[in-house]
């Protein structure tokens, strides 16, 4: 069964500087999906970013990015200029290629951002 | 505007009592899936269906259950034999066609509705 392990309960920047959340995967597949999601204190998830397996290039998404290593099995998301809207929840999800699209999702990690 | 509608938002239960959370979605997808979220364990997948009438259980699966009798809906009974349902329940819905440029993978959330029993 995929797993997917956010070691980082709780993570904390400054305004304006740089974090990066990390997440490890397991999965025996050549082809899959991962994602990072937001959970804002309103508790809707929101995707910031996807990456899919089969494409070498590191996903971007304005101020988000992400360092997909493959053969490590890990996917960190970097968020640049952090603004005070970035604190929330972070979810690292994994989602199979082909069948059923269910996420198999991290513990989260908590970020807090201090002006 | 297109979205997932979740009802209640929050919602008391005594124990021993069968409760129905709603979960409505216009965005015209064949999937939709249900996930419960407690404190530091993530989201975990409780039953997901693929197209109208066809559903299967997933990881935690015993104490509940769902029906899919509309494209549209996909209602999630927390029943009394759920040993602690107190719990954030989350609903999502997604493309179920996995053609790579029709699809991104991606699943839509709804608001989430609070469980507490009492």
């Amino acid at each position: 069964a995929q797993t997917v392990t956010q070691s980082q309960p709780e993570m904390s920047v400054q305004e304006a500087e740089t974090v990066t959340l990390s997440c490890t995967y397991d999965t025996s597949e050549s082809d899959y999906y991962l994602f990072w999601y937001k959970q804002p204190p309103s508790r809707q998830m929101i995707l910031v970013i996807r990456q899919e397996a089969y494409k070498q290039q590191n996903a971007t998404e304005n101020r988000f990015s992400v360092n997909f290593q493959k053969a490590a099995k890990s996917f960190s998301l970097k968020i640049s200029d952090s603004q005070l809207g970035d604190a929330a929840m972070y979810f690292c999800a994994y989602s199979k290629s082909q069948g059923a699209q269910k996420l198999v999702f991290g513990q989260g990690t908590r970020l807090t951002i201090n002006p | 505007d297109g979205g997932i509608t979740q009802s209640p938002k929050y919602l008391f239960r005594k124990e021993g009592q069968n409760v129905t959370l709603s979960c409505e979605q216009n965005l015209n997808h064949d999937a939709m899936y249900w996930y419960r979220q407690d404190p530091g364990q993530g989201l975990r997948l409780i039953y997901y269906s693929q197209i109208v009438n066809d559903f299967q259980k997933g990881d935690i699966a015993e104490g509940y259950s769902v029906s899919r009798e509309k494209k549209e809906s996909f209602p999630l009974t927390v029943t009394s034999a759920q040993k602690n349902p107190t719990a954030f329940y989350l609903c999502a819905s997604s493309l179920r066609d996995r053609g790579r440029s029709a699809n991104t993978g991606e699943l839509f959330f709804g608001e989430g509705s609070r469980l507490t029993v009492l």
